[in-house]
């Protein structure tokens, strides 16, 4: 159980463009979850923390009109990363906090690449 | 502000031998500490979560274990094997997980 997954799992775009990664937890609901961003050779820093049925809360730093999140449902959350530049490539982790449980389980991840 | 730091960076030890990757965080109001494995380019493998309450953890060759006044946390790998190479983060949650800088483990034949 507490399986969370990522979609896509790798994505190329061109400058400027926008790019939706979506998070799933498959066999639990989930009223928070969370996303992360890491570069190479560097440690996973929060982005965001995503509440079902409320506005993000962004870490500082993060531009909330850049990285789009949107937590529709229980088991769904959303990152958009809106007009896309070479900076944004990293890989991206959602994780899912099991209910009732001090506990968060991970996606895979999505490497996005900027070109 | 939590801030967690992991010491060493990197590691490169012959297969067999004993390690101690230590961690280390400056807020001691934690709900629980738990340590990841990362292969390159995947996502995280949680190996050992441990409670506030907890003092150590175990699983297989893993022993993980917590000294929240002191704000340190170890994870000891027993006999070690060339498949035990990869980066092991640590985090420690309160309220959002925190991550540490890492270390880099390589074991060779």
């Amino acid at each position: 159980g507490a399986v969370v997954s990522q979609h896509p799992s790798r994505v190329i775009c061109k400058s400027g463009t926008s790019v939706k990664i979506e998070c799933r937890s498959l066999d639990f609901q989930a009223t928070t979850m969370f996303w992360y961003r890491q570069f190479p050779k560097q440690s996973l820093m929060l982005m965001a923390t995503s509440n079902e049925g409320s506005k993000a809360t962004y870490e500082q730093g993060v531009e909330k009109d850049k990285f789009l999140i949107n937590h529709a449902s229980l088991t769904l959350s959303t990152l958009t990363v809106t007009s896309a530049h070479p900076e944004d490539s990293s890989f991206y982790i959602c994780s899912a906090r099991f209910p009732g449980v001090n506990e968060q389980f991970f996606g895979p991840g999505t490497r996005l690449t900027v070109l | 502000k939590q801030e967690v730091t992991q010491i060493p960076a990197a590691l490169s030890v012959p297969e067999g031998e004993n390690l101690v990757l230590n961690c280390s965080f400056t807020d001691s109001a934690i709900y629980n500490l738990q340590w990841f494995r990362q292969d390159p380019g995947k996502g995280l493998t949680s190996l050992l979560l441990i409670q506030s309450s907890q003092r150590e953890q175990t699983s297989g060759r893993l022993n993980a274990s917590l000294d929240k006044s002191s704000g340190r946390s170890t994870l000891y790998i027993a006999a070690s094997q060339p498949g035990d190479s990869a980066t092991y983060l640590c985090a420690a949650n309160t309220d959002k997980l925190i991550f540490g800088t890492g270390t880099r483990l390589q074991v060779f034949p």
